[in-house]
């Protein structure tokens, strides 16, 4: 699976749009982005999967430049329940194979008041 | 049942002794994972099922780490000999068919070696 790179931490308020950032350099052909939310004491629970150009669901929003070196996961107008680690994931979705997900340290969002 | 889920919780050992974990996926799903969490850290990939059957046991870390999946359906964790350094959030994912589909995790269980 490619490798991810994404800031550590962030600080945003409520109200606020945050824009967590990915890169994936060596991303291949076959490999899609996801995103993965985990909150203390809590698994990670999946929020949004692209492979190019935008994705959008109720919870977030995805961009992929056409490079797809990189992504971008938007959040709108957080609130505190956001405050969460946010884990970007690329692989391999499309071929007979199965998903081994492979979590980086991923960034860790805190929402203030 | 609605998710998946796990238990025990939380699981409080003694150096040496054995523990068992357990993991019930969502009805129907066939693939099911196996991670395991240390503090602050982000997720480790220790085991795959497919059905009843392990293709990949690539990130058990040694041979006292076994796990087991019956009926396609609840899986378990065995760590022979615990040691300190096995402390952590076990956690359990599961998802249909072949697996390429999303994963839905469990809470994890807590493991704590004294």
């Amino acid at each position: 699976l490619a490798k991810t790179t994404q800031p550590i931490s962030m600080d945003s308020y409520e109200g606020q749009e945050v824009n967590i950032t990915c890169s994936h350099n060596n991303i291949a052909t076959n490999d899609y982005i996801t995103w993965y939310q985990q909150f203390p004491s809590q698994g990670p629970r999946f929020i949004i999967q692209g492979y190019k150009t935008k994705v959008t669901n109720e919870v977030a929003s995805l961009f992929i430049p056409a490079d797809r070196k990189s992504s971008t996961l938007s959040l709108p107008r957080v609130s505190l329940s956001d405050t969460a680690v946010y884990y970007c994931l690329v692989g391999d979705m499309g071929s007979g194979g199965y998903n081994k997900l492979i979590f980086g340290a991923g960034t860790r969002l805190a929402v203030h008041p | 049942g609605a998710g998946v889920s796990q238990s025990p919780s939380n699981k409080v050992t003694e150096k040496g002794k054995d523990v068992e974990l357990r993991c019930d996926p969502i009805s129907g799903h066939t693939a099911l994972y196996w991670y395991r969490q240390s503090l602050g850290q982000g997720l480790e990939f220790l085991i795959y099922f497919q059905g009843n059957s392990a293709p990949d046991k690539s990130g058990l870390p040694s041979d006292r780490f076994s796990a087991e999946r019956t009926g396609g359906s609840v899986s378990t964790l065995t760590i022979q000999r615990t040691q300190q350094e096995d402390s952590a959030v076990y956690l359990c994912a599961s998802s249909s068919l072949s697996g390429k589909e999303t994963q839905y995790f469990g809470p994890g269980t807590r493991l704590l070696v004294l």
